[in-house]
């Protein structure tokens, strides 16, 4: 079993969907990081959790620390959204471990 | 506000040969971050250097090395080529440690071919 998990690992959408992508891990963390893959191999931050919710514009990531869960939601998905959506977790031990990633693909 | 930039955008070597690839954090960051992805796998911890000091390293053999400069730059090598090397290389910056404030930056990632 990886120490990071991600579901699903395909998902495909109709534009206007509410979206929720899911990570759990099994190793202490400092924090956790929602990142986001273009079809080109480039990488924006979206979050850095440790506690709570955050929210930007029509993404929210939450994080439950006694559950080792943490949810990416994407209110009214658009085509611009497809895109690969990785979850990062930052450990004790200053390494980042990755979970494999989830396919989004939002139909117009 | 200048991004995390990396060289060159693609490099081509042939088994056996070293390769050199280069990054420069965004200014005022001094952590940087050293990352592959081969394809179809997902994204691998290689390097975290801090201050000029290798910190961590994920499970790669010891032909992956690097160093970072005292302007915070850094070089990635990889000596002794193989097939398996070829993916793209990702590196990102952040300010010192990882912490919950201390988010990393990527660059566009360097892809490298082996023949």
């Amino acid at each position: 079993k990886n120490e990071v998990e991600q579901s699903p690992q395909n998902l495909t959408a109709q534009e206007g969907e509410f979206i929720t992508i899911n990570c759990s891990y099994s190793v202490g963390i400092s924090a956790l990081h929602w990142l986001q893959q273009h079809p080109g191999g480039g990488i924006v931050s979206l979050f850095m959790l440790s506690s709570g919710k955050k929210k930007h514009g029509r993404l929210i990531a939450t994080i439950n620390i006694q559950e080792k869960h943490s949810s990416l939601h994407i209110t009214a998905s658009h085509p611009r959204d497809s895109a690969v959506y990785i979850c990062a977790a930052y450990t004790g031990g200053f390494k980042t471990i990755f979970g494999a990633g989830t396919r989004l693909f939002v139909k117009a | 506000e200048a991004g995390v930039t990396q060289s060159p955008t693609h490099l081509i070597k042939t088994r056996g040969q070293q390769a050199t690839l280069r990054c420069s954090p965004i200014s005022g960051h001094t952590s940087v971050y050293w990352y592959q992805q081969a394809l179809g796998l997902g994204l691998q911890f290689l390097l975290w250097y801090d201050e000029g000091e290798e910190r961590n390293r994920g499970n790669f053999p010891p032909r992956f090395s690097g160093r970072q400069f005292p302007n915070y730059s850094s070089e990635l090598n990889v000596n002794a080529l193989e097939l398996e090397d070829s993916a793209l290389y990702l590196c990102a910056s952040s300010f010192p440690g990882l912490a919950a404030n201390n988010e990393q930056f990527f660059g566009p990632g360097t892809r490298l071919t082996v023949l």
